[in-house]
């Protein structure tokens, strides 16, 4: 399978541990996006890379949120002294988009997602 | 105000009905758009780019209107497998440093017999 491939499925975990999420893009992809996604909203967008660099990341995200992406290829997201409001599907997107314009080869395409429970 | 919003929905329709969503985004230097759909428990896939000229595929037109920084997707002959949510995605506009993608919340589609 050459799709994106997130690990784990589903993480429980209780309220303030820290969890760490695996995201493998497609290997020719550039890009790599990180999303978060509850039930009945459409997926927030948390940060991404370009290769191995972070180009932004949500002002919106805490500082108990970080990612890293180290050689350009594979990402991890961190969750420390998690919450319960962290609960929720975490996706991983990643895009060819070599950050050329136009930006014609800017479609993500998604992991099936990491489902966190914080109890 | 929220960066990209959709009418949530839910529309219910017969089969072969036609119906459309609509879309308005806040950032006047966003430069590409897409309509992606979600199924239920699954993760979203892309359904179509949206171009300015507006474009086609087969059941589904996309239109843009940047003046008023307005998408719509038109859905005809509707089928019970349409039945799904349809997330508007927007870029961040010119900048090489600022072309994440946004989603809104998206509008659900239940297509019943």
């Amino acid at each position: 399978d050459t799709g994106v491939s997130q690990n784990p499925r589903h993480k429980i975990t209780k309220r303030g541990q820290n969890v760490t999420f695996r995201c493998d893009p497609i290997s020719e992809h550039n890009r790599l996006y990180w999303y978060r996604q509850t039930l009945g909203q459409g997926p927030e967008f948390l940060t991404y890379f370009q290769n191995e660099a972070q180009l932004e990341k949500s002002r919106l995200l805490s500082d108990r949120f970080s990612a890293e992406r180290p050689k350009g290829s594979f990402s991890t997201l961190e969750i420390q002294r998690t919450e319960q409001g962290d609960s929720a599907m975490y996706l991983c997107a990643s895009s060819p988009n070599t950050g050329q314009v136009p930006w014609t080869n800017e479609k993500l395409f998604f992991g099936s997602g990491t489902q966190l429970s914080v109890l | 105000r929220k960066e990209v919003e959709q009418d949530p929905g839910p529309f219910n329709v017969p089969e072969g009905a036609t119906v459309a969503f609509n879309c308005t985004y806040s950032n006047s230097a966003s430069q590409s758009f897409f309509w992606y759909r979600q199924d239920c428990r699954k993760e979203p896939k892309l359904l179509m780019s949206v171009y300015s000229s507006g474009n086609e595929d087969g059941r589904f037109t996309a239109q843009l209107n940047r003046a008023s920084q307005y998408i719509s997707l038109l859905i005809r002959d509707s089928k019970l497998s349409d039945s799904a949510t349809y997330l508007c995605v927007v870029n961040g506009g010119y900048e090489y440093n600022n072309n994440d993608m946004r989603f809104g919340a998206g509008t659900r589609l239940t297509v019943k017999p």
